[in-house]
């Protein structure tokens, strides 16, 4: 099946360590995305990437990097600079920036 | 400035009852509308989107929503709410000038609770 797949599901990590989070995605669709969901916030866009090896920041880009080296694969690393990092992040995609975006299941960030 | 707004923070209906859920956004130019449902710890679903043309949408799950540009809004309905409705609703606007879902301005959005 075609999807956005988002891993891992959970992650645990000490303050000051810099963690990854995984988004690949086999629906072919140039444009991805990264959002944070905080409760009661919405959700908040940290990157974008319109085109592979091409990204560009969103509202919240501070603390965060990401790369576009492949179509399918859009990684958030989230550094030690980000303040408060726990959170649940939500990548996302779509055919072209335009489009609709579709989201994958989310991965939860716990930083202690 | 650009926004949306969801007032209803949290509802509860009964199951079987009718449901609307209100969106109002305040947008420049003429705005792509959106609605998703999450449900607990999982990913955002598309329910539906208008773009243009009629101003009733029909979504899946048994979802429609109604734009009315007079009162900038954008609501959802369903007939008949189903335990399995339960969830976050979020509602969202961008814009054809835009283009670009980098735009997309969201809610905060609507819990929603189903009594047996």
């Amino acid at each position: 099946d075609g999807g956005i797949t988002q891993s891992p599901k959970y992650l645990f990590r000490k303050e000051g360590q810099n963690v990854t989070l995984s988004c690949e995605q086999n629906l072919n669709h140039d444009a991805m995305y990264w959002y944070r969901q905080d409760p009661g916030q919405g959700l908040r866009l940290i990157y974008y990437s319109q085109i592979v090896n091409d990204f560009q920041k969103g509202d919240i880009a501070e603390g965060y990097s990401v790369s576009r080296e492949k179509k399918e694969s859009f990684p958030l690393t989230v550094t030690s600079a980000q303040k408060n990092p726990t959170a649940f992040y939500l990548c996302a995609s779509s055919r072209d920036t335009g489009n609709t975006i579709y989201f994958g299941e989310g991965s939860w960030l716990t930083v202690v | 400035a650009q926004s949306v707004t969801q007032p209803d923070i949290h509802i509860t209906v009964s199951e079987g009852a009718s449901l609307e859920l209100r969106c109002n956004y305040s947008y420049g130019a003429t705005p792509y509308l959106f609605w998703y449902v999450q449900s607990p710890g999982q990913g955002l679903q598309l329910l539906l989107k208008y773009f243009s043309g009629d101003t009733l949408v029909q979504g899946i799950k048994g979802f429609e929503a109604e734009f009315k540009r007079s009162q900038s809004s954008f609501n959802l309905r369903k007939p008949s709410v189903h335990w399995s409705d339960a969830a976050e609703y979020f509602c969202a606007v961008g814009g054809e000038n835009a283009g670009n879902n980098r735009k997309l301005i969201w809610g905060l959005g609507t819990s929603l609770a189903v009594n047996p």
